[in-house]
């Protein structure tokens, strides 16, 4: 049992090179989130699914797209990365019905 | 405005001198307030999540505690191994809930 994966840990982009952060759980959750954390700021939400096939934008979603085409699967997708990108990024899940969010190890993403 | 600010920034004890970290939030229609632990390069662990004004919850040397405008999570005898980010988070809405988080605490404990 697994919980949340996330890949990869690590990675490096130029400026405007694409990339793809998978996020994968084993809980059955219907909720999954992508979140970013910067220094001196609160995690701050990205884009969030409420279940297969569905996707909805949070807070600071520019630049960014997302994809649920499985249950246990949200794909967080980079199309042209910018400086302003580099951050830590999370993946949560939640259970339909609760309130807590469980978190992944998270993706380092530095762009040049 | 929704806000959520944790104090201190940051704080260093000695082994085994109990303190507190606070948490003050500005939500409406609060379903939820949650800690969790974060250690360097890791995700956010849970630890708890308290409903209503009065609740208590208490894991190891942790309690946390909530009142209508702040939650205190107490940190009674620490050791080094707690030296950590301590995160607030706040939950609002129904359905699709809001959440919104502090921007932690960072503990060390000193031997």
């Amino acid at each position: 049992n697994a919980g949340v994966t996330q890949t990869p840990k690590f990675r490096v982009l130029k400026t405007g090179q694409s990339m793809t952060l998978l996020c994968a759980q084993d809980m059955n959750h219907e909720y999954m989130y992508w979140y970013r954390q910067d220094p001196g700021m609160g995690l701050r939400l990205i884009h969030y699914s409420v279940g297969e096939g569905t996707t909805a934008k949070g807070e600071v979603p520019d630049g960014y797209n997302v994809s649920r085409l499985k249950k246990q699967n949200f794909l967080l997708g980079l199309e042209s990365a910018a400086p302003s990108q580099t951050s830590v990024y999370f993946c949560a899940t939640r259970e339909a019905g609760a309130d807590t969010q469980y978190f992944g190890p998270g993706t380092r993403l530095t762009v040049l | 405005e929704d806000q959520v600010t944790q104090s201190p920034e940051a704080l260093r004890l000695q082994e085994g001198e109990s303190s507190s970290l606070n948490c003050s939030y500005t939500v409406s229609g609060l379903r939820g307030l949650f800690w969790y632990r974060q250690d360097p390069g890791k995700g956010p662990e849970f630890l708890f999540t308290l409903y209503s004004a009065g609740e208590e919850k208490e894991k190891e040397r942790l309690k946390a505690t909530l009142t209508k405008k702040e939650s205190f999570l107490h940190i009674t005898a620490p050791k080094p191994e707690d030296s950590a980010t301590y995160l607030c988070a706040v939950c609002r809405g129904s359905g699709t809930y809001k959440y919104i988080f502090g921007t932690g605490t960072r503990l060390k404990v000193l031997a």
